[in-house]
């Protein structure tokens, strides 16, 4: 079973303007990573953040975490067509093994 | 470098049919992963091995999935009389070095699909 729910499902934005996608985990983590999933270019790590950590960038990508809501959201700022595709969060458990726990994800559409 | 490949890249089974999915990791690697996606999913762990040691393979779905990795490298995926349900990509991943804060790299996935 999945660990967590990505939100929204799906997205669909203009060429230059802001995506945000939340995702909701249930247990403790020791970390949450970022991926990216798209035909062409299978699936792609962007980011790691920590259970200790509250914010990363990368980028045009921002992370943030909370975990006391357990939960984190990633912004993409200055959107482009390129960015289309299905982002997945995914969380490793805090005294488990290192499986990645991966959500459901929000598949991006952005338009040009 | 060379990334994770994997192969066959779509494999068409029918049902009760045997079939072995390769993983063949970036040289060196030494955690190897193997994850289900269905249509529309997220992925879904299947097992890992660290070296050739399979040390968690909890997600296999029933006992007629099987993976080994016996020189700790290349890896083989193993579903023994397949059913419909089986039918999805199935994820191969590999990261440098054990711990919880590495990178796993992902192949491009076998998509299969059982008649």
């Amino acid at each position: 079973s999945q660990q967590g729910e990505e939100d929204p499902q799906a997205l669909s934005i203009q060429e230059g303007e802001n995506a945000t996608m939340n995702c909701s985990y249930k247990t403790s983590i020791n970390n949450l990573q970022w991926y990216r999933q798209n035909s062409g270019r299978g699936l792609v790590h962007l980011i790691l953040i920590r259970s200790n950590e509250r914010e990363k960038h990368s980028g045009r990508l921002r992370v943030t975490l909370d975990t006391s809501k357990k939960s984190s959201s990633l912004l993409i700022t200055a959107s482009r067509a390129a960015d289309t595709a299905s982002y997945f969060c995914a969380t490793v458990f805090q005294g488990g093994s290192e499986k990645l726990v991966f959500g459901k994800g929000t598949k991006l559409t952005v338009n040009p | 470098g060379a990334g994770v490949s994997q192969s066959p890249r779509y494999k068409v089974a029918k049902r009760g049919q045997d079939v072995a999915l390769r993983c063949d990791p970036i040289s060196g690697h030494v955690s190897l992963f193997w994850y289900q996606q269905a249509l529309g999913q997220g992925p879904e762990f299947l097992t890992y091995f660290q070296n050739e040691a399979q040390l968690d393979k909890s997600g296999l779905p029933s006992d007629r999935f099987f993976a080994e990795r016996p020189e700790g490298s290349v890896s083989t995926l193993k579903i023994q009389r397949t059913q419909q349900e089986d039918s999805a990509v199935y994820l191969c991943a590999s990261s440098l070095w054990r711990g919880s804060y590495n990178e796993q790299f992902f192949g491009p996935g076998t998509r299969l699909t059982v008649l």
